[in-house]
């Protein structure tokens, strides 16, 4: 079975501060992605990778970095929090074309890491 | 317009009901689509993929209309556990990797 740990169930934080958010997948997936997930919005792509040390922004970067020195290990980072970045947060990840050849990896699902519930005072 | 669409619901139906969701989506360059659940407060996880032919598994049924452009999900014989949040996802390719958009959900409650 896939494993997607994120390393903090919750997190409360203060404005201005620096976050760091960590998840570490076991399945050797290419694909890592970092969702947010609020009230009536939905889930919403932050930024995802498909490899190491390549990242791409999603529909809502503004705010937040990455960082994907590793295969395994996707970190989301807060450079200076915010309350308006109170949120759940989800990390998920997905075989790449290397695994399943590149038309498949289009029709991989998602495996999602428990999320993180992120509270900016 | 969203580029996928539910009714967030709460769609409140009894035990052994049948209900059904839709969920349309704007792109026609969509490839594959899926639904997921999520429980109260859980992550979201991968209830069934959603083939082009329609699928089953057990009591849930996946339907796919391309010329319409939405996808549906049945469920048959309702019960309390599948009280939770029906999420549908629809993927379309970006080049280097497909790009995922997921609906807000629908969520469904099965009372006694």
């Amino acid at each position: 079975d896939v494993k997607v740990t994120q390393s903090s169930r919750y997190l409360v934080k203060r404005t201005g501060e620096k976050v760091f958010l960590e998840c570490v997948q076991d399945m050797d997936h290419e694909n890592m992605f970092w969702y947010r997930q609020d009230p009536g919005l939905g889930l919403r792509l932050i930024y995802f990778s498909y490899d190491v040390k390549m990242k791409e922004k999603g529909d809502i970067p503004e705010g937040y970095s990455v960082s994907r020195e590793k295969k395994e290990r996707f970190s989301l980072i807060l450079e200076s929090a915010s309350t308006n970045q109170t949120s759940m947060y989800l990390c998920a990840s997905s075989p790449g074309p290397g695994t399943l050849g590149r038309l498949s990896s289009y029709n991989s699902p998602l495996h999602f890491g428990n999320g993180t519930r992120l509270t900016v005072t | 317009r969203k580029e996928v669409e539910q009714d967030p619901g709460p769609f409140n139906v009894p035990e052994g009901a049948t209900v059904a969701f839709n969920c349309t989506y704007s792109n026609s360059a969509s490839q594959s689509f899926f639904w997921y659940r999520q429980d109260c407060r859980k992550e979201p996880k991968l209830l069934m993929s959603v083939y082009s032919s329609g699928n089953e598994d057990g009591r849930f049924t996946a339907q796919l209309n391309r010329a319409s452009q939405y996808i549906s999900l049945l469920i048959r014989d309702s019960k309390l556990s599948d009280s939770a949040t029906y999420l549908c996802v629809v993927t379309r390719p970006t080049g280097t990797a497909s790009k995922l958009t997921f609906g807000t959900g629908t969520r469904l409650q099965v009372t006694l």
